[in-house]
Formats: structure tokens, sequence, C-alpha cells
């Protein structure tokens, strides 16, 4: 089975920090995504990469940037924090076209 | 807006009943998958359907795909209490299979 690590499940951020989420997968997929979701939206697509150094925008990329050095890792930044982005940040990984494998979860709370 | 709209928003029902739930989507689709998310964890893949395929099982679970009216429809049966989870459609279209996801439906299975 798939693994896909998040590093914190509750994270605590003030406005206007730099912050970091970070995703580990352990199997050479090439693709990993990056959702938020929030009650009443659903999943939406924050960015997403196909391979290292690689990445494009999904559907709502304001606020966000992204960073793939290795292979297994993919690295959520925001820049500097509001408070519109609490919210629930999940990380998954597919090969090829195949379904996805999410990780468990961040839970973001900016104050 | 959303690709995929899962019906009814929620749903309860009595352990061993069967659930139904329906998603509708707005253009053409290469699949639709189904995701589990049990409370405060990330999504687990259920099933995939692909665009000629119109029926699928696996286990309790019985996925139909209706092309013409853009619409699927996900039937738990035998319903258990550990099946209380939100379930989630999701839409892969394009070239690379971007995955747009809905709002989901709660189940709540009463002991």
């Amino acid at each position: 089975d798939v693994k896909v690590t998040q590093s914190s499940r509750y994270l605590v951020k003030r406005t206007g920090e730099k912050v970091f989420l970070e995703c580990v997968q352990d199997m050479d997929h090439e693709n990993m995504f990056w959702y938020r979701q929030d009650p009443g939206l659903g999943l939406r697509l924050i960015y997403f990469s196909y391979d290292v150094k690689m990445k494009e925008k999904g559907d709502i990329p304001e606020g966000y940037s992204v960073s793939r050095e290795k292979k297994e890792r993919f690295s959520l930044i925001l820049e500097s924090a509001s408070t519109n982005q609490t919210s629930m940040y999940l990380c998954a990984c597919r090969w090829g076209n195949s379904p996805l494998h999410f990780g468990n979860g961040t839970r973001l709370t900016v104050t | 807006s959303q690709q995929g709209e899962e019906d009814p928003q929620a749903l309860s029902i009595q352990e061993g009943e069967n659930a139904t739930m329906n998603c509708s989507y707005k253009t053409s689709i290469n699949n639709l998958q189904w995701y589990r998310q049990n409370s405060g964890r990330g999504l687990v893949h259920l099933i995939l359907i692909r665009s000629n395929e119109r029926e699928k099982h696996s286990g309790r679970l019985r996925v139909t795909l209706d092309t013409s009216k853009k619409s699927s429809s996900l039937l738990i049966t035998a319903s258990r209490a550990a099946d209380t989870a939100s379930y989630f459609c999701a839409t892969a279209r394009g070239s690379n299979y971007k995955l747009t996801f809905g709002k989901g439906t709660l189940l709540t299975v009463n002991p």
C-alpha cells in the first residue's frame, strides 16, 4: 500500500507567517497534489506536480506556492498566511492516471 | 463550479439497510471515481468506473454510470455502523485525467 505522510496533523500559525506543509510518499509516484477542503466547498485543487521541479497551478493557487526538489516530497508554502487560509490541507499522489492516494491531512488554523 | 455534485448532502439510515448516493456532472469524462472519508482523515479510493462501463461491483459496493444523463450512483448494501463516513465522487477529465471532486454525501449508519 502507498503511504502518504503529512508532517503535521494540526498546525496553528499567526497571520503573516510563512508556513510550510510537507508531504512525503513512499512509492516513487510521479504525480503529487495539494488540495484544500472546506465545509460546503468540497476539495479544491491548489497545485500539482508531475515530476521533480515541475508544477502546475490548480483551481485556487493564489496565496500559495509549491516546491518539489525530490520525487518523494511535495511541499506547500503559504508565503504570508491569512485567516482565509484556515482549512484542512490534503496531499495526494498517484501513478499515471490511477486513483489518488491521500495523506491524513493537516488542519491549519491561522489566527 | 464543481464538476461533480453529490445528492443527497446527508443521509441517515439504520444498520442493515441499503444506502444510495448520487453524483451528477456537467462535461464528458474519462472515468468517475468514488472515495470515502472518515471524520478528520484523508480520502480513501473505493471504486473507479470508466466512461465505457455501465456498472461495476466491489464487495458490498455497486456503482452505475449513465453517461447520457451524466450521472452515477453508489449503492452500499447491508450497511454497517462502520460505513459511517463522507462519500465523494470525482470525475477525471482531459489528457491528464484531472480530477474534480464533488462536495460529498455524509452517510450516518445508526446501529
